[in-house]
């Protein structure tokens, strides 16, 4: 089993959808949980951390639920510059481990 | 200015060979990486240095060995490069604590043929 597994992907939505990805990992010792956001051939950036209250950051909304080791991401009227792979990520033991991605592609 | 830098941008090279990889952070940081990410775009850590120290050595063959030669530089070296080493290598930094995510390098491309 992956330490960190998300939805397969890929998702195609039109402009102003409103999207959801989801997130599991296996190691309930995980301390510190994160989106990353990778375009096509660059590098990974920090989209936002996420926390157990649950956390938003303009279109984005992060949540945490540590008892089923469950992640997720949400987008409200999704844009065109939104099209990337986002990664989910724990940080165990001081190191950040990323599930396999999911990539959408927001469409006009 | 850049933050963590990383070079070559693009390495191709012939199987057998022996090539080096540089980081440089100016961040600050204390702890910097080196991740692997697959043709499959898996993101796999490699290494861990903290302040010029090894922590992290994941099941890595010891054809690749890192140096640390100062807190604010990671390189990677790679001997005898063969066609599965062939992947894009990203070097990240960050600060102590479990709290904060890394920041990376804009990756190198390594094509071994």
């Amino acid at each position: 089993r992956k330490e960190v597994e998300q939805d397969p992907g890929p998702f195609n939505v039109p402009e102003g959808a409103t999207v959801a990805f989801n997130c599991t990992y296996s190691n309930s010792a995980s301390q510190s949980f994160f989106w990353y956001r990778q375009d096509c051939r660059k590098e990974p950036k920090l989209l936002m951390s996420v926390y157990s209250s649950g956390n938003e950051d303009g279109r984005f909304t992060a949540q945490l639920n540590r008892a089923s080791q469950y992640i997720s991401l949400l987008i409200r009227d999704s844009k065109l510059s939104d099209s990337a792979t986002y990664l989910c990520v724990v940080n165990q033991g001081g190191k950040l481990i990323f599930g396999q991605g999911t990539e959408l592609s927001v469409k006009p | 200015d850049t933050a963590v830098s990383q070079t070559p941008k693009y390495l191709v090279t012939q199987m057998g060979n022996d090539k080096s990889i540089k980081c440089e952070q100016n961040l600050g940081h204390d702890t910097m990486y080196w991740y692997k990410q697959d043709s499959k775009k898996f993101l796999k850590i490699m290494f861990s240095y903290n302040n010029k120290e090894l922590i992290i050595n994941e099941t890595v063959p010891n054809r690749f060995s890192p140096k640390s030669p100062d807190k604010a530089h990671l390189n990677l070296h790679i001997n005898s490069l063969e066609l599965g080493d062939s992947a894009v290598y990203f070097c990240a930094s960050s600060t102590p604590g479990q709290a904060f995510g890394y920041t990376f390098g804009s990756g190198t491309r390594l094509t071994v043929v």
